[in-house]
């Protein structure tokens, strides 16, 4: 057990709706990373959070979106879903701002029908 | 532009055999270097990372790996392989003072009884 919790752990939608996927870091993590998983793209870099403020960009589309809260809880909204955005998505924590060791959580599994 | 190649996209080895999965890397700054396991259906372990310092680090589950600047490698690797070790291994290459982390696309390993 990383420490990093996510939820929900499946997620069946479908085509045009929207989602909100949830994510705590570990205590302590200040940093907050997502990433999306698929078998035909392997693991992407989506977006980094630092104590509340986006830090990096990687390739996210613009029908997604990721805020950090307050308590460092951080979600990953999706719309506009297609069926190409069935993935897994995992989110990873770091205490550091710039690259350290990421602590992963479970994941979430999307399924666009 | 900076790189994380993982030539190797399936290994297969015997129960009890050695195991080097090979990292390669294009990264313009000194790199921070990672190895991460991912089991089926499960976020991603991390299983040692090198900073600075002394070239061959040790890691959880009897892994360890060795950095060599002049090959641009970070190789992962494993005296006796154990039939718990079939997972799929990602190489991991960040920097200090930059926000990018970069996976490779990962090694997936079989073992044979």
């Amino acid at each position: 057990d990383s420490g990093v919790t996510q939820t929900p752990k499946h997620l069946i939608t479908a085509t045009g709706q929207r989602v909100t996927l949830r994510c705590s870091p570990r205590s302590g993590d200040l940093s907050v990373y997502w990433y999306q998983q698929s078998l035909d793209q392997g693991l992407q870099f989506l977006i980094q959070y630092y104590n509340g403020e986006e830090r990096a960009k990687g390739n996210i589309l613009e029908r997604f979106s990721a805020q950090q809260f307050p308590d460092l809880h951080s979600e990953l909204n999706l719309s506009s879903l297609e069926l190409g955005d069935s993935a897994l998505y995992f989110c990873a924590s770091s205490v550091a701002e710039t690259p350290y060791e990421q602590y992963f959580g479970p994941g979430t599994r999307l399924t666009v029908t | 532009a900076q790189s994380v190649t993982q030539p190797d996209i399936h290994i297969t080895v015997s129960e009890g055999a050695s195991l080097e999965l090979r990292c390669n890397y294009s990264y313009g700054a000194t790199p921070y270097l990672f190895w991460y396991v991912q089991s089926p259906g499960q976020g991603l372990q991390l299983l040692l990372k090198y900073f600075s310092g002394d070239t061959l680090v040790q890691g959880i589950k009897g892994f360890e790996a060795e950095f060599k600047r002049s090959q641009s490698s970070f190789n992962l690797r494993k005296p006796s392989v154990h039939w718990s070790d079939a997972a799929e291994y990602f190489c991991a290459v960040g920097a200090q003072g930059t926000y990018k982390y970069i996976f490779g696309t990962g090694t997936r390993l079989k073992v044979l009884a």
